[in-house]
């Protein structure tokens, strides 16, 4: 039991389409970051957030976007869909923007194919 | 550009071997360490990590990693590996001022095959 639960576990879509992936925190958690894993790559990390707020960012386009729900639940969005997003999306949930000693917590992942 | 460099991708070895994987990053400031592994079908699980203190850590499963600093270096050991490592090896680093979990960057994995 992974702890963190993410939503679909597998999406096609079609260039120049919207997609919405989901993220249940593991029990306690409070933040939640995503991370992209192209294939045969190392996941790459998109956004965190914290208090409802995107805290860090990384080296993504306007494209890529989220939101935290008060519960802790967290959202990615990506708009206008290119082949290059076809990945696996990797959510992790920790403690307090996982300062300190909270590890990540990462879920199976959604596996993304854009057609 | 900060990065991690993982220097083998696939790795084959027979049971009670011992195992040895490559990693190392590029920032010069002080980081936090990590080695995550991902079992066939499963999520990515800590394997172990470093934030300060002595330099070799020791995680779960007979695992240890040696810091060293002046080798920008995080190298993952076993001495005697079974079938059940079988999975994916990923090292990270945190190079943010922060520390923490908060910013992982990750190595583009090893994928290590051990036969019975």
């Amino acid at each position: 039991d992974a702890g963190v639960t993410q939503s679909p576990t597998h999406l096609i879509k079609t260039r120049g389409q919207q997609v919405t992936l989901r993220c249940s925190p593991k029990s306690g958690h409070d933040t939640v970051s995503w991370y992209q894993q192209a294939l045969g790559q190392g996941p790459q990390f998109i956004f965190q957030y914290y208090e409802e707020e995107e805290r860090q960012r990384g080296n993504f386009p306007d494209r890529f976007s989220g939101h935290q729900f008060p519960n802790y639940s967290s959202e990615l969005n990506v708009n206008a869909l290119l082949l290059g997003d076809s990945a696996l999306y990797l959510c992790a949930s920790s403690l307090g923007q996982g300062l300190g000693n909270s590890p990540l917590h990462f879920g199976n992942g959604t596996r993304l194919t854009v057609t | 550009a900060q990065s991690v460099s993982q220097h083998n991708h696939h790795v084959i070895l027979s049971e009670a071997a011992s195992l040895e994987l490559g990693c190392n990053y590029s920032y010069g400031g002080t980081v936090n360490l990590f080695w995550y592994v991902q079992y066939p079908g499963q999520h990515l699980q800590l394997l172990l990590k470093y934030f300060s203190g002595d330099p070799l850590v020791k995680g779960i499963k007979g695992f240890e990693a040696e810091f060293i600093k002046s080798k920008f270096s995080f190298n993952l050991r076993k001495p005697s590996v079974q079938w059940s490592d079988t999975a994916e090896y990923f090292c990270a680093v945190n190079p943010s001022l922060s520390g923490g979990y908060n910013k992982l960057i990750f190595g583009a994995g090893t994928r290590l095959a051990v036969h019975p």
